[in-house]
């Protein structure tokens, strides 16, 4: 299968910081990548999607402000955690979706977000 | 809307056969997927159906799709302590142009020797 890196895997972050998690499509073009956030113990809630060269789409409730999405590239996107707080600590994983399918998407291993 | 419910945790011996089972509720759903996911790592794709299908099998996996009851079921034959993991089936529909994939609560498989 295609494979899908996530950079870095665990990051703790003091309170007020920002944070930059990336998402890469090592052999692959994807035009489309997804964010998500998982709780412990929970499912994953989509934030946002994105494709290359546009602005970004953010689910009901995600701040856009807060929660920067580049995707520069159709090998990169970016999420940025802009001044974080503890209760942004979670589980973020990127996922992307190939150029010739839409119907299989592949997932990074997760970034694991904990702010002091 | 969309809503994908699980049943929360599955308990097998090494050797029997799980059956993990999902519902979903949009009628527009096309494709659903399950997947895979071992404590602090992503998803890992292990197949999918269309919706046209009413069952997909591969290798020790066998989803069944009952598209009258909006069920699916994942059926892992001869379970090994690997499989120890939590599952999650997930759907794209119509209605997000299949861009969208919408996740269930997740079902935690433990697999005791």
């Amino acid at each position: 299968g295609a494979v899908v890196s996530q950079h870095p895997s665990r990051v703790i972050c003091k309170s007020g910081t920002s944070v930059k998690i990336e998402c890469r499509s090592l052999d692959f073009q994807a035009t489309t990548m997804f964010w998500y956030r998982q709780f412990p113990k929970q499912s994953l809630m989509l934030m946002a999607t994105s494709n290359e060269g546009s602005k970004a789409t953010y689910e009901q409730g995600v701040e856009k402000d807060k929660f920067l999405i580049n995707h520069a590239s159709l090998t990169l996107s970016t999420l940025t955690v802009t001044s974080a707080h503890p209760e942004d600590s979670s589980f973020y994983i990127c996922s992307a979706r190939p150029r010739r399918t839409d119907t299989e998407a592949f997932f990074g291993q997760g970034t694991r977000l904990t702010v002091v | 809307g969309e809503d994908v419910e699980q049943s929360l945790f599955l308990s097998v011996r090494e050797g029997d056969s799980s059956v993990i089972n999902c519902t979903y509720t949009d009628s527009s759903s096309t494709y659903l997927y399950w997947y895979k996911q071992e404590p602090g790592a992503g998803l890992q794709l292990l197949t999918y159906i269309f919706s046209n299908m009413d069952m997909k099998q591969d290798q020790r996996l066998t989803v069944l799709l009952n598209k009258k009851d909006k069920h699916l079921s994942l059926r892992i034959a001869d379970t090994q302590t690997g499989d120890s993991a939590i599952y999650f089936c997930a759907e794209t529909t119509m209605n997000t142009g299949f861009q969208k994939l919408v996740f269930g609560t997740g079902t935690r498989l433990l697999v005791s020797p």
